[in-house]
């Protein structure tokens, strides 16, 4: 049982390249989050979904983009990074109902130069 | 607007001092979460309170949940260097079906051997 896995852990772009995090979860939870990290900052919601086929924007979804064809799948996808992009992403997952417990991934550092 | 605030922002302590970390906020909330990151890796969670004044321990570590829910602080008692690492609270929200949390700024705890 592999909890939720993030790939890839590194990645450095340049400004206006494209990339796409994967996020898998085999634990068959229907909820799942992509969030952001920064200093001082603690976690920010990006986008989330609360089934296949389903995406909802978080607290600062601008520059993503995101899909969930398969329930264990989440793809985070920045179209045009931006140096404001450069932060470590977090994916999490958890089960619907009440409990507000979420697993998280090892995370992504990105850096866009 | 960062609606969790946690204070202090950072603590470096010698092993076996006490401590105490607080999450404050305005706004109420249903449950409220703690978790603790350490380098490289996601957070993971510690415990969950739901009822307001509630107070729960985990070996030296007791949690507590303000009477009006809108409040929380982890008390750590004789520190480890185990110990060590980023404490993020988070707060869960009435209604909905999206399980979304609220994270905390964060506190980032050093206990020096």
């Amino acid at each position: 049982n592999a909890g939720v896995t993030q790939t890839p852990k590194f990645r450095v772009l340049k400004t206006g390249q494209s990339m796409t995090l994967l996020c898998a979860q085999d634990m068959n939870h229907e909820y799942m989050y992509w969030y952001r990290q920064d200093p001082g900052m603690g976690l920010r919601l990006i986008h989330y979904s609360v089934g296949e086929g389903t995406t909802a924007k978080g607290e600062v979804p601008d520059g993503y983009n995101v899909s969930r064809l398969k329930k264990q799948n989440f793809l985070l996808g920045l179209e045009s990074a931006a140096p404001s992009q450069t932060s470590v992403y977090f994916c999490a997952s958890t089960y619907q109902g009440k409990s507000y417990e979420q697993y998280f991934g090892p995370g992504t550092r990105l850096t866009v130069t | 607007t960062q609606l969790l605030e946690q204070s202090p922002q950072f603590l470096s302590i010698q092993e076996g001092e006490n401590l105490t970390v607080y999450c404050n906020s305005s706004s109420v909330f249903s449950s409220l979460q703690w978790y603790r990151q350490e380098p490289g890796e996601g957070p993971v969670l510690l415990v969950t309170v739901v009822t307001g004044g509630e107070v729960k321990k985990l070996k030296r570590l007791t949690f507590q949940f303000g009477d009006a829910r809108k409040d929380s602080s982890l008390h750590i008692t004789a520190a480890q260097p185990g110990d060590t690492g980023l404490y993020l609270c988070a707060g869960g929200r009435y209604g909905g079906a999206t399980n979304k949390l609220i994270f905390g700024t964060g506190t980032l705890l050093a206990v020096q051997p």
